[in-house]
């Protein structure tokens, strides 16, 4: 069964600052995907990372993937307050299947 | 623009009420999700459909939930009888056939009394 871990769970930080948050999982994937969730809303695709190696940026926010450390990171670059949300990372959950494993999520706060 | 829509946006309902939930997922899109969300469990996947054809139920109580996708414009997802411990989010997200990037739709909140 697929097991997919954020850290941390829970961040706060200043705005300007650089922070990365992580995402393993626990079976072979050549797809993860994060999510940005506001509080009481849906969550919003941010990245669909599709092969090892793969880097996508958008803004603030860099997405990166390693299959073969089983590794995804999303980088906050000089963090604003508009980027507090819960950050979800996913992996397929295997056998073939299109269903989402998500992580736990990442609580972010960014205060001025 | 395209949206997957969700009714009801929220729900209270007493114990052993029966709910329904439904879904339109965006125009095109062949593979339609359900997922719950709890704040103790997270986001779980419960079924999902391609085609309209259920794929994969295991992640759905089946004794009280039923998921169908009567046409290509409505997935529904019922619970019968709804029990406390079923108070979530309910998401459903559609994908289209090749990329697999699922847009989530706004949820059903329920609240089982």
């Amino acid at each position: 069964e697929l097991k997919v871990e954020q850290n941390p769970l829970f961040l706060s930080m200043q705005e300007g600052k650089n922070y990365t948050i992580y995402c393993n999982y626990s079976t072979t994937s050549d797809r993860l995907y994060w999510y940005r969730q506001d509080p009481g809303k849906s969550l919003e695709s941010l990245f669909v990372l599709l092969s090892n190696g793969a880097v996508k940026q958008e803004g603030r926010l860099m997405a990166s993937l390693d299959t073969k450390a089983r590794l995804s990171t999303l980088h906050i670059t000089a963090a604003v307050h508009d980027l507090s949300a819960t950050y979800f990372c996913a992996a397929p959950s295997g056998g073939g299947a299109d269903g989402l494993t998500f992580g736990k999520g990442t609580h972010l706060i960014i205060q001025p | 623009d395209a949206r997957v829509t969700q009714t009801p946006r929220d729900k209270v309902t007493e114990m052993g009420q029966e709910v329904t939930m439904r879904c339109q997922p965006i125009l095109g899109h062949n593979t339609v999700f359900w997922y719950r969300q709890t704040m103790m469990q997270g986001l779980e996947l419960l079924a999902y459909f391609r085609n309209r054809a259920p794929l994969d139920d295991s992640g759905m109580p089946k004794d009280r939930f039923s998921a169908e996708m009567p046409d290509a414009t409505l997935a529904t997802l019922k619970i019968q009888p709804s029990e406390p411990r079923d108070s979530a989010v309910y998401f459903c997200a559609s994908a289209p056939a090749l990329y697999n990037e699922q847009f989530f739709g706004p949820g059903t909140r329920l609240t089982v009394l």
